[in-house]
């Protein structure tokens, strides 16, 4: 495998349940983040990790909880999510002790609250 | 608070039409701006990146310039494959920290 690996593809949940998403990155970097895409609007950045310590949280309700247990994986466990955390959350990945390197980007979750 | 606008919203062209897409910023200590082709139904593929006005970067078809204000993607001749939404960032003050537009949707008919 290489890139960015995200699953799954699609989740459909209830507004009760719990899940867990799940990145992966095979590039050997050390810094990871999770994005929210919605409908016109821009990328908005969740949650950023470097080495595995959290260094940013953009104001993101608790139901959303990241973990980062080595830096190559990266989860988001939901619960009791809202009908507007409908959405696409994607995950990237950067190798964050070079000055101004890109974020490499999974093909994202497709999250739909019923 | 850093600010970007790109523009048009979308764009459609003709096969062979060449044309440019527009990143208008405000940032505080620009550190670099990223350009980024987005397919449906898949994630964010990095294109470009910029680090200082007067840079031109080349890759097929597609140049992106910079300016100490806005930054283009020009496409020349483009084909029906390069039909996606493309997506400018910028890095400035803090480490890594993108802030993204809300992209141009180009569709490309044969």
């Amino acid at each position: 495998e290489t890139g960015v690996t995200q699953t799954p593809r699609h989740l459909v949940m209830g507004m009760t349940n719990k899940k867990s998403l799940k990145c992966e990155q095979h590039l050997g970097h050390n810094a990871m983040y999770w994005y929210k895409q919605s409908a016109k609007k821009p990328l908005e950045l969740m949650f950023v990790y470097n080495f595995k310590e959290q260094t940013e949280n953009n104001s993101v309700p608790s139901r959303f909880s990241p973990e980062c247990p080595n830096s190559s994986h990266l989860f988001l466990h939901l619960h009791t999510l809202q009908p507007e955390d409908s959405a696409l959350y994607l995950c990237a990945s950067s190798q964050r002790d070079r000055d101004n390197q890109p974020q490499h980007f999974g093909d994202g979750t497709r999250l739909s609250i019923l | 608070e850093d600010q970007v606008t790109q523009s048009p919203e979308a764009l459609r062209l003709q096969e062979g039409e060449s044309s440019s897409l527009n990143c208008s910023y405000t940032v505080s200590g620009l550190r670099g701006l990223f350009w980024y082709r987005q397919d449906p139904g898949k994630g964010p593929e990095f294109l470009f990146t910029l680090y200082s006005a007067g840079e031109e970067k080349e890759k097929e078809r597609l140049k992106a310039t910079l300016t100490k204000k806005e930054s283009f993607l020009h496409i020349t001749a483009p084909k029906p494959e390069d039909s996606a939404t493309y997506l400018c960032a910028v890095q400035a003050g803090g480490y890594s920290t993108l802030t993204f537009g809300k992209g141009t949707m180009l569709l490309v008919s044969p």
